[in-house]
C-alpha cells in the first residue's frame, strides 16, 4: 500500500519556541492530506485538511496562527506549531488520499509525539 | 452532521475466539465509504477493512468480516480466531464519496486478547 512518512517522530521543546512536523506522501502525489490530532485512549480529531496550493482549511475551534499549515508540493505538507505551549503536547497524525482517486481510505503517517516543557 | 458512534469503549476476547464490536453512524448521504482502522500501540493507524455503501455485500478480509446494515445504519466488525498481535484499539469511521471529503471517526473500542 501507498507509505506516508512523518518526521520528527518524537519532539521536545520549550515553552515559547515553535516546531515543524513534516508529512510526507512517498510512492504517490497527495493533492489533499489531513491533519490530527490525538490525546490518549481517544479518537483522531480532524485539525485541518491542506489542500496543495492552496490554504488549508481549519476545523471550529481550530486556531489558524497557532497551528500553520503548509502544502507546498504534492507529497509534502508541513504543520508548525507556533509559540508552543505544554498544552500543545499532543500526539499529531497526518494522512493523505492519493491524488485522482474516488477510492475510500486515507493512508497515515507514523505520528508525531510533541512533548512542550 | 455524519456521526459514528461506539458505544462499547473496551471489550476482551480470548485468543482463538470470535469477537465483534460494534459501530452505528448517522448520515442523509446515500453513498459513502465506511472503514474500521486499527491502532495498536505503536500508534500507527492501520485500514482493517473497508465497505462501500452501494455493495450490498459484505466485506471480507482473512479473519476480518463485516455486518454492513445500510438501514439501520450499522457496521460491526466481526474478528475470528482472534490473536495476541490483535490487541489495539480499534475506530470506525465514515467518510461520504465525494472528492476530497473528511474522514469521521467514532471515539474507538480498546480490544485487549486474552491469552
Amino acid at each position: 500500500g501507498a507509505v506516508v512518512s512523518q518526521h520528527p517522530s518524537r519532539v521536545i521543546c520549550k515553552s515559547g519556541t515553535s516546531v515543524k512536523i513534516e508529512c510526507r506522501s512517498l510512492d504517490f502525489q497527495a493533492t489533499t492530506m489531513f491533519w490530527y490530532r490525538q490525546f490518549p485512549k481517544q479518537s483522531l480529531m480532524l485539525m485541518a485538511t491542506s489542500n496543495e496550493g492552496s490554504k488549508a482549511t481549519y476545523e471550529q475551534g481550530v486556531e489558524k496562527d497557532k497551528f500553520l499549515i503548509n502544502h507546498a508540493s504534492l507529497t509534502l505538507s508541513t504543520l508548525t506549531v507556533t509559540s508552543a505551549h505544554p498544552e500543545d503536547s499532543s500526539f499529531y497524525i497526518c494522512s493523505a488520499r492519493p491524488a485522482g482517486t474516488g477510492a475510500g481510505e486515507l493512508f497515515f503517517g507514523e505520528g508525531s509525539r510533541l512533548t512542550v516543557l | 452532521a455524519q456521526t459514528v458512534t461506539q458505544s462499547q469503549p473496551e471489550m476482551s476476547v480470548q485468543e482463538a475466539e470470535t469477537v465483534t464490536l460494534s459501530c452505528t453512524y448517522d448520515t442523509s448521504e446515500s453513498d459513502y465509504y465506511l472503514f474500521w482502522y486499527k491502532q495498536p500501540p505503536s500508534r500507527q493507524m492501520i485500514l482493517v477493512i473497508r465497505q462501500e455503501a452501494y455493495k450490498q455485500q459484505n466485506a471480507t478480509e482473512n479473519r476480518f468480516s463485516v455486518n454492513f446494515q445500510k438501514a439501520a445504519k450499522s457496521f460491526s466488525l466481526k474478528i475470528s480466531d482472534s490473536q495476541l498481535g490483535d490487541a489495539a484499539m480499534y475506530f470506525c469511521a465514515y467518510r461520504p464519496r465525494e472528492a476530497n471529503s473528511k474522514l469521521t471517526f467514532g471515539k474507538g473500542i480498546t480490544l485487549s486478547v486474552r491469552p
